[in-house]
């Protein structure tokens, strides 16, 4: 079956980056998109950018240009997503979801900054 | 600024059907597809349907997905108290090469 693992909550300081992973089964890494969405507490879903794992390629929303980074691993079908500069609005949980349909998604990590 | 609008709440009794809109502000919002997710609480979303009608594997008939040239709706007959949760739409907007997310909409089964 489908599934997608993300590494565990981080606290982090304004101004320090985190490195959210990403761990994909029961399917072909290479061949799915990865996009990765955040939200904050009681807030909707916001897109940060997708990732295609078999050219490494990565778009990522306006937003968050120049503070996000996309990459992967195909030895280990990890994506990564890793945000940098980070301030207080940053405080979120980020999820990956796979593909153009967002069809499976994992279970979310809570990325708290806190000074 | 292109947005999605969904209305913040709805609410329906057990058996009831119930419709959420989505309107698109974009002129792009015709020429792409829609697709809903639903959140429980405290979890990750869950696709509910995508290319504007289509139901993944498992998911009930009970949920069904239209789409106008400027509108996209979501309804939900036969309701449950399971279905009690935060539903989502989210479309590709071409001017902007982003991905779109409505702002929500809070389903309360009475």
């Amino acid at each position: 079956q489908v599934q997608l693992v993300q590494s565990g909550a981080e606290v982090q300081r304004p101004g320090a980056s985190v490195k959210v992973s990403c761990t994909t089964s029961g399917y072909t890494f290479t061949s799915y998109d990865i996009n990765w969405v955040r939200q904050a507490t009681g807030q909707g879903l916001e897109w940060m950018g997708w990732m295609n794992p078999d050219t490494g390629d990565a778009a990522y929303a306006h937003k968050f240009q120049g503070r996000v980074t996309m990459t992967r691993k195909t030895s280990t079908n990890t994506a990564y997503m890793e945000l940098s500069n980070l301030g207080f609005e940053d405080t979120a949980v980020y999820y990956c979801t796979r593909g153009g349909d967002f069809d499976f998604w994992g279970q979310g990590t809570l990325v708290t900054v806190s000074s | 600024q292109p947005v999605l609008t969904q209305p913040p709440s709805v609410s329906a009794a057990p058996g009831q059907k119930v419709t959420i809109s989505c309107s698109g502000s974009s002129s792009n919002f015709v020429n792409y597809y829609i697709s809903w997710f639903q959140q429980v609480p405290g979890t990750a979303p869950k696709l509910l349907i995508s290319d504007n009608n289509k139901r993944p594997s498992g998911i009930p008939d009970r949920f069904s997905g239209s789409k106008s040239a400027t509108s996209a709706t979501l309804t939900i007959t036969g309701l449950q108290t399971g279905d009690e949760a935060d539903y989502y739409c989210e479309t590709w907007d071409g001017s902007l090469s982003a991905i779109l997310f409505g702002g929500g909409t809070k389903l309360t089964v009475l």
